[in-house]
C-alpha cells in the first residue's frame, strides 16, 4: 500500500447505529486530519493529530470522535448521526510544523450516507 | 474569519489554450499556498506548491503569488480535457497550534475538445 488509505470506501448507516471510519498513511508522517465536504461548501477541517496528539477541534459535534493511536493511523467514530451529516469524509496526513513541509495528502475519502 | 476566495466558475476554454485560475486570501501573514485538483467524485490531489512571490512553473502548471496583493494563481498551458476538474486553492492557517490549511470552495474548470 502507498500513500494514504481510507476504509470504507463507501458506507449507508441509519441515524442510531455507530460505525467507525479508517485511514492509515504510508509516507512516514506524523500529523494526520479529518476533513468533511459537503456539496457546494468548501473543504472543512474537522480534527488535526501531531504527533499523536489532537491540537486542534474545530467544534465538531461529539458524535463524532477521532482517534489515533499511533502517526499511522487514525479513526473517526461514529455515532447518533444525523442526515445532515451525509458528506464525503476525507483524511490527510503532512509531516508536523516544524519540519516546514506542510503539503497534506489525501486518501481517497468515505462517502457516508446517513439515512 | 481568515478567507481563501475562488470564482466558482465554470471557467470553459477550448483544448489547447490556457487555463488561469485566481484565488485571494484574507491572511496577510500567509506565507504557504498550494493548489489542489480534484475529479469529480475523487479526492484532492496536490498539484502545485509556492512559498515565494514570483512564478513557479512544474510542466505545463505554473503557479504565480503576489503577497502584496495577496493574490495567487494557477496557469494551466496546453489544456486538456483531463484537465476538467475543480481546482483548489489552499492557503496555510498560522493561527493554531499546527499549520493548517483553509481551502476556497473551488473553481470549475471545463476544457472543451
Amino acid at each position: 500500500e502507498t500513500g494514504v488509505t481510507q476504509t470504507p470506501r463507501h458506507l449507508v448507516m441509519g441515524m442510531t447505529n455507530k460505525k467507525s471510519l479508517k485511514c492509515e498513511q504510508h509516507l512516514g508522517h506524523n500529523a494526520m486530519y479529518w476533513y468533511k465536504q459537503s456539496a457546494k461548501k468548501p473543504l472543512e477541517l474537522m480534527f488535526v493529530y501531531s504527533l499523536e496528539e489532537r491540537v486542534e477541534n474545530n467544534s465538531v459535534p461529539s458524535r463524532f470522535s477521532p482517534e489515533c493511536p499511533n502517526s499511522s493511523h487514525l479513526f473517526l467514530h461514529l455515532h447518533t448521526l444525523q442526515p445532515e451529516d451525509s458528506a464525503l469524509y476525507l483524511c490527510a496526513s503532512s509531516q508536523d510544523w516544524a519540519s516546514g513541509k506542510l503539503e497534506q495528502y489525501f486518501g481517497p475519502g468515505t462517502r457516508l450516507t446517513v439515512t | 474569519q481568515k478567507e481563501v476566495e475562488q470564482n466558482s466558475g465554470p471557467l470553459s476554454v477550448p483544448e489547447g489554450a490556457i487555463a488561469s485560475l485566481n484565488c485571494t486570501y484574507s491572511d496577510r501573514v500567509s506565507q504557504s499556498f498550494f493548489w489542489y485538483r480534484q475529479y469529480s467524485g475523487k479526492s484532492p490531489e496536490l498539484i502545485m506548491s509556492i512559498y515565494s512571490n514570483g512564478d513557479k512553473e512544474d510542466g505545463r502548471f505554473t503557479a504565480q503569488l503576489n503577497k502584496a496583493s495577496q493574490y495567487v494563481s494557477l496557469l494551466i498551458r496546453d489544456s486538456q480535457p483531463s484537465d476538467s476538474a475543480t481546482y483548489l486553492c489552499a492557503v496555510v492557517n498560522y493561527g493554531g497550534s499546527q499549520g493548517n490549511l483553509i481551502f476556497g470552495k473551488g473553481t470549475k474548470l471545463s476544457v472543451k475538445p
